[in-house]
């Protein structure tokens, strides 16, 4: 059981490089959204997407993109990285927010933007 | 807004020892209530989803309780174990599609 899978695990970026985050699920779950975590600031949505084609912004979306091409796969794009972007990023998906709504999460990608 | 408060950030206790953690919510208008365990390093593993018209849920030495009118959810651990040592998330889904996270509680369970 693959589950919520996340790529890479680490990546080191110099400032101003690109990069996307890959995220897949293999749950057939419509939901799916990226977090990322840093200390004493808990989890925070950046991105979320309520099926193929609907993307929204969370709470933290300045710096990165999103789009959902497909039910199983939503990559996260940095643009332009920034030193304030290092930190651990973690996807996560869900059912049917709502209704079961449990919300299973990948390993997580730790980035450091030097 | 929601808000998620977990008091408090950081707790020890010895081996065997029943414990209870608590998850505040400002919004009492939630679909569910889950809690998380996170290891050092690691993602979120789901422990426990009490949805909105439940009071509680368990399983194995866990339960957890929810109290929509107080804004109070709680995970109580029965005999713990040092296996159980982790830092403990909750988060309110308020339906609104954003999941809002507390920033945790961190156990220690000495043996």
């Amino acid at each position: 059981n693959a589950g919520v899978t996340q790529t890479p695990k680490f990546q080191v970026l110099k400032t101003g490089q690109s990069m996307t985050l890959q995220c897949a699920q293999d749950m057939n779950h419509e939901y799916m959204s990226w977090y990322r975590q840093d200390p004493g600031m808990g989890l925070r949505l950046i991105h979320y997407s309520v099926g193929a084609g609907i993307t929204d912004q969370g709470e933290v979306p300045n710096g990165y993109n999103v789009s959902r091409s497909t039910t199983e796969d939503f990559p996260l794009r940095l643009l332009s990285a920034a030193p304030s972007q290092t930190s651990v990023y973690f996807c996560a998906s869900s059912f049917k927010p709502g209704l079961t709504g449990e919300l299973f999460f990948g390993e997580g990608s730790r980035l450091t933007v030097l | 807004k929601q808000e998620v408060t977990q008091i408090p950030a950081a707790l020890s206790v010895p081996e065997g020892e029943n414990l209870v953690l608590n998850c505040s919510f400002t919004d009492s208008a939630i679909y569910n209530l889950q809690w998380f365990r996170q290891d050092p390093g690691k993602g979120l593993t789901s422990l426990l989803l009490i949805q909105s018209s439940q009071r509680e849920q368990t399983s194995g030495r866990l339960n957890a309780s929810l109290d929509k009118s107080s804004g109070r959810s709680t995970l109580y651990i029965a005999a713990s174990q040092p296996g159980d040592s982790a830092t403990y998330l909750c988060a309110a889904d308020s339906g609104t599609y954003k999941y809002i996270f507390g920033t945790g509680t961190r156990l220690k369970v000495l043996a």
